[in-house]
């Protein structure tokens, strides 16, 4: 089973509108981290945000926000006033505090922002 | 510079010939990773280590090998590459393991076998 799900695989927005991206994860453990990184067309891998499993305050930074629900296991990620430079392939991880030394990312989701 | 370096960034080889990816990193980081990053299947993790000697397999293991013999290096060698190991590999290493760090990226090798 997919323990990251990205069930987004392209978004399409106009310049300025808002989005958010979906990402819901399954795991048993009780300690767990979540993650964001963004893969722009050039192709690096540049981390976002960490979230310990303990810690559901959401999080906000410059127009980019998320939501950490653990009753819904999801950690949802919003563009406020999407820019062009945020077009890029976005992946959510998982990493599992107690069972295992593994990271598990999703498939990804790719942003278009249309000017 | 803090970073992760990968050698070679792209290379074409045909099936059954060994390679060897070198990945390093200067941070003084205790876990090391490799993962491969193909269309619609995201990144999968092939093998981690999380410190000198301690390696362990991911989620997609066959066909690669890996050793930590020094704390900066973490080589990914395919004994006998095969065309659906076609792909792009990331190597990443952070301070230590179980997520407690980030994972820093190297830039990826694009890999094609024929």
């Amino acid at each position: 089973a997919q323990k990251v799900t990205q069930a987004q695989t392209e978004i399409s927005v106009v310049e300025k509108e808002d989005v958010t991206l979906d990402c819901v994860y399954e795991t048993r453990d009780t300690t767990y981290y979540l993650f964001w990184y963004k893969q722009p067309p050039s192709g690096e891998l540049v981390f976002l945000i960490r979230r310990n499993s303990f810690d559901e305050q959401n999080e906000i930074s410059g127009r980019y926000s998320w939501n950490f629900q653990k009753s819904t296991s999801s950690f949802n990620f919003t563009i406020t006033a999407s820019q062009v430079v945020d077009s890029a392939v976005y992946f959510c991880a998982l990493s599992e505090g107690q069972l295992g030394n593994q990271f598990y990312f999703g498939t990804g989701t790719s942003l278009t922002v249309i000017p | 510079e803090a970073q992760v370096t990968q050698n070679p960034r792209y290379l074409i080889t045909v099936t059954g010939k060994k390679l060897t990816v070198t990945c390093s990193q200067n941070m003084n980081h205790e876990y090391m990773s490799w993962y491969r990053q193909d269309p619609g299947l995201g990144l999968r993790q092939i093998y981690y280590s999380m410190n000198v000697e301690v390696t362990d397999k991911g989620d997609v293991p066959e066909g690669y090998k890996v050793s930590r013999k020094e704390k900066r290096n973490f080589p990914l060698i395919l004994e006998s590459p095969s065309p659906n190991q076609t792909s792009l590999y990331f190597c990443a290493s952070s301070l230590r393991g179980q997520g407690y760090n980030e994972q820093f990226f190297g830039p990826g090798t694009r890999l094609t076998v024929l």
